[in-house]
């Protein structure tokens, strides 16, 4: 069984400010990693995902996540945040070699850009 | 650009009043989602498609809940009788295959069902 802990459920930051999502999970087995982001009632769209090779990956928005084995870690970051990043951003596994589709969420995490 | 199409986008029903959603996938797309968001929860995926049949329904209620997609194009995703805790945003994903490389799930805009 897979699961997925997003380890804040809002972070408030201000615009041109870094910021870093955390998110780890729990597997039994190998698993790729995604971040989504979701705007206030719309659905989910693709920021990053991690499938295999680097562990530096590169996303729309100037978005990136890193994956770390070792502390079953992805966490995104963004170096400099605007007001538009301003959502709702969830981490999701799916089983390695399995349908990309078929995946365990977070709980999410509210990003909040204050001017 | 091609997307996922859902409707209605919002729906409010009645207590133990039956419901139903539609979705129509990215054309070509063989593999299709349902998946229901609580709010201030992450997704969680009810069911999968592989053309018309099913692939995993392992989280659907089945007591009150199916879902068909019968010519392994649209499907729809019924509720009967709905209860209060059905409240939900209902989002459907296709991928292009179900194994293999082409298997990212590209996500609807969700209908918002309210029951009251």
């Amino acid at each position: 069984a897979q699961s997925v802990t997003q380890l804040d459920s809002q972070v408030p930051v201000f615009e041109e400010a870094p910021v870093e999502l955390r998110c780890n999970y729990s597997s039994s087995v190998s698993v790729y990693l995604f971040w989504y982001v979701q705007y206030p009632n719309q659905g989910l769209q693709l920021l990053l995902k991690y499938l295999s090779g680097s562990t530096l990956v590169k996303g729309i928005n100037g978005f990136e996540a890193e994956f770390n084995k070792s502390q079953t870690s992805f966490h995104l970051r963004k170096p400099s945040v605007h007001i538009s990043d301003t959502a709702e951003y969830f981490c999701a596994v799916s089983e390695e070699g399995g349908s990309q589709g078929n995946l365990i969420f977070g709980k999410g995490t509210k990003l909040s850009v204050k001017p | 650009e091609a997307e996922v199409a859902q409707s209605p986008r919002y729906k409010i029903t009645e207590k133990s009043q039956a419901v139903a959603f539609w979705c129509d996938p990215i054309s070509g797309h063989a593999t299709l989602y349902w998946y229901r968001q609580i709010l201030g929860q992450g997704p969680e995926l009810l069911v999968q498609f592989q053309d018309e049949s099913v692939v995993d329904d392992s989280q659907l209620p089945k007591d009150r809940f199916s879902a068909e997609r019968l010519k392994g194009v649209d499907s729809t995703l019924k509720i009967q009788p709905a209860e209060l805790g059905d409240s939900a945003m209902y989002l459907c994903a296709s991928s292009l295959a179900f194994f293999g490389e082409n298997t990212e799930a590209f996500f609807g805009q969700g209908t918002r069902l309210t029951v009251v």
